[in-house]
């Protein structure tokens, strides 16, 4: 298995600039979610999904779309990119329903915007 | 909503030293708790989890926590520290969000730093 994973590894935007990132696990996990870390920070919830045609928001939701259409996949969309949004994006996958479960996360995307 | 909260953003110990990483949660409800390690330029590792049962926790790596309800405290210790776990550690609180699903509230991390 490859577990999670994220491409591209690195990307930099100009503002104003849309791009999706995107995340794949092959664990036929139902859940499915997207953090930001920040210097100082930690981690935080942009956006989760519970199974397919199923999102919702999490902690800092705004600039940032999701959709998803199958169990595999959940891409992050950056419609109109700003520098606040220079960040390291991981995705991660988990059995839904499980809350004892622990998270398997993706290598991680490094975003700059300038 | 749960909190998590590190003590000391930077922790500095020698190799062999004993190692200790805070960590404090508010939670209305059971805790389940995990620590995660980040090593450079990687993703989130767990290297250990606390449901039910056992307070005394043990991780991969020769790492192990206590769960401590009086002192809503999951302090996570290694006795001999060694240079391979230089590396960034998150300590987290499940929380569930509804329909279904529950997510991961984060501390902001503790840097190990170990000296030589």
């Amino acid at each position: 298995n490859a577990g999670v994973t994220q491409t591209p590894k690195f990307q930099v935007l100009k503002t104003g600039q849309s791009m999706t990132l995107q995340c794949a696990q092959d664990m036929n996990h139902e859940y499915m979610s997207w953090y930001r870390q920040d210097p100082g920070m930690g981690l935080r919830l942009i956006h989760y999904s519970v199974g397919a045609g199923i999102t919702d928001q999490g902690e800092v939701p705004n600039g940032y779309n999701v959709s998803r259409s199958t169990t595999e996949d959940f891409p992050l969309r950056l419609l109109s990119a700003a520098p606040s949004q220079t960040s390291v994006y991981f995705c991660a996958s988990k059995p839904t329903g499980m809350i004892s479960y622990e998270q398997y996360f993706g290598p991680g995307t490094r975003l700059t915007v300038t | 909503a749960q909190s998590v909260t590190q003590l000391g953003s930077h922790v500095s110990v020698s190799e062999g030293a004993l190692v200790l990483l805070r960590c404090n949660y508010s939670s209305s409800v059971p805790p389940y708790l995990f620590w995660y390690v980040q090593y450079p330029n990687q993703g989130l590792q767990l290297l250990l989890k606390y449901t039910t049962g056992a307070t005394l926790v043990k991780g991969i790596n020769g790492f192990e926590a206590e769960f401590k309800k009086s002192e809503t405290s999951f302090h996570l210790t290694k006795p001999s520290a060694h240079m391979s776990d230089a590396a960034e550690y998150f300590c987290a609180v499940s929380e569930e969000l509804g329909g279904g699903a529950d997510g991961l509230t984060f501390g902001k991390g503790t840097h190990l730093i170990i000296q030589p």
